[in-house]
């Protein structure tokens, strides 16, 4: 069965300095990888995909994520946050025929300033 | 861009109450799901559907039913609200298979007392 584990529940950064979420997954294949973001009331938006090919992904809001299959690990980082990046990260790992995912509980960005 | 509307945002409802939530999508994609998203849990697959008519059990199917009877529209039913399932409850849809992920709803808090 697929899982996904984010060890952190919550981070606190200071704005201008970096962030790296951690995400481990447990999958049988080749998985597909994914980060969403939740603003506060929101819903999820897409911030980065991994399928295949080059291990490191680029996203949207300045965002990346680099997949390392032998630590089953798909961390994101951003060089330099910024107050807007205040919010609730997922991890989510799928690939079977029916296109489901599983998310992780999620990471809680605290940006101070 | 895909949007997802869901039909409301809050919804206060009574214990026993039979709860209807509303989900369209316009980009004619294949596959629609419904997941809650509780503190500290993540978010939890309820029901998926991947064409008309068609529907699969989640991980947490108990106490909730879903209907489709049109590509766009997906509803979730709460036969017999109960405290239980105060939460907020969010609704995705995708084409066929993961290569462009998810597009999720804003998202619909429900509260049962």
């Amino acid at each position: 069965a697929q899982s996904v584990t984010q060890p952190d529940i919550h981070i606190t950064v200071s704005e201008g300095a970096s962030l790296e979420l951690r995400c481990n997954y447990s999958y049988g294949a080749t998985p597909y990888l994914f980060w969403y973001v939740q603003s506060p009331g929101q819903g999820l938006q897409l911030l980065l995909k991994y399928f295949s090919g080059d291990t490191l992904v680029q996203g949207i809001k300045g965002f990346e994520a680099e997949f390392k299959r032998s630590q089953s690990s798909f961390n994101l980082r951003k060089p330099s946050v910024h107050w807007s990046d205040a919010a609730e990260y997922f991890c989510a790992v799928g690939g079977d025929s029916w296109g489901k995912l599983q998310f992780g509980a999620g990471t809680q960005v605290v940006v101070t300033p | 861009d895909v949007k997802v509307t869901q039909s409301s945002r809050y919804l206060v409802k009574r214990t026993g109450e039979k709860v209807f939530l509303e989900c369209v999508q316009d980009m004619d994609h294949e596959n629609m799901f419904w997941y809650r998203q509780d503190p500290g849990l993540g978010l939890r697959l309820i029901y998926f559907s991947y064409d008309v008519k068609m529907k699969e059990k989640g991980d947490i199917p108990e106490g909730y039913s879903v209907s489709r009877e049109k590509k766009e529209r997906f509803s979730l039913i709460l036969e017999s609200a109960s405290t239980n399932q105060t939460s907020m409850y969010l609704c995705a849809s995708s084409p066929q298979g993961l290569t462009r992920g998810y597009t999720f709803g804003s998202g619909t808090r429900l509260t049962v007392v």
